[in-house]
């Protein structure tokens, strides 16, 4: 059974602050990682996707991943009451199929 | 650029009744195409996905089934719905093996 683990939160940051989301995923052969973004009673919005151990930024969004450690990370600074939402981290272990996590659900508190 | 739609984007049924969600995409050709599901408060779960016309690869066996008649098109079906098909339905396409899901607008399916 391939797992993706996420806190479900909520998890709670102030307006301008950096909000850190992780992710744990079982499978060791994973090669593709992506974060996407709900808002409620919407569909998935992708916002990132890393492929490579390291980081990857993109605006305020910054990816992390450590393959050895099975974990990827999405930071989001200056956070703003427009990113609360849930974050959903998915996990691509066979070329055709993502699993996802149950996401972390983000406030950001004015 | 690439565009995904997804309808009814809401539906009630009786149980017992049919279904038949349809999903188109554009501006892209023998994309990957797939069906989620996510139930309330819970993870989004993969029924079907498909890789070709006529390529069907089913993840969970249950009253549902998928279909994909043309290159840009796919549809979900069942014969009898349950009440524990209720949730909220998701098309999404992907380019290529490792390439990201795009969703569609979703479909939010009330058995009764």
């Amino acid at each position: 059974q391939k797992e993706v683990e996420q806190n479900s939160g909520p998890l709670s940051v102030p307006e301008g602050a950096i909000a850190s989301l992780n992710c744990t995923y079982s499978d060791r052969g994973s090669q593709s990682f992506f974060w996407y973004r709900q808002y409620s009673g919407k569909s998935p919005e992708l916002i990132m996707f890393i492929y490579s151990n390291g980081d990857k930024e993109d605006g305020r969004f910054t990816a992390q991943l450590n393959k050895a450690s099975q974990y990827v990370s999405l930071l989001i600074r200056d956070s703003q009451p427009s990113d609360s939402a849930t974050y959903l981290c998915a996990v691509r272990w066979t070329a055709s199929k993502l699993t996802f996590g149950t996401g972390t659900r983000l406030q950001v508190t004015l | 650029s690439q565009t995904i739609h997804q309808w009814p984007a809401t539906l009630v049924q009786p149980v017992g009744s049919p279904l038949s969600l349809e999903c188109t995409v554009e501006g892209t050709s023998n994309p990957n195409l797939y069906w989620y599901r996510q139930a309330a408060g819970r993870g989004l779960q993969l029924l079907f996905y498909s890789v070709g016309i006529g390529q069907i690869s089913s993840e969970v066996p249950q009253n549902l089934s998928a279909s994909r008649p043309q290159d840009r098109q796919f549809i979900l079906s069942s014969k009898k719905l349950l009440l524990s098909d209720s949730g909220f339905y998701l098309c999404a396409w992907s380019s290529g093996t490792d390439s990201p899901l795009h969703f569609g607008n979703g479909t939010r399916l009330t058995v009764t």
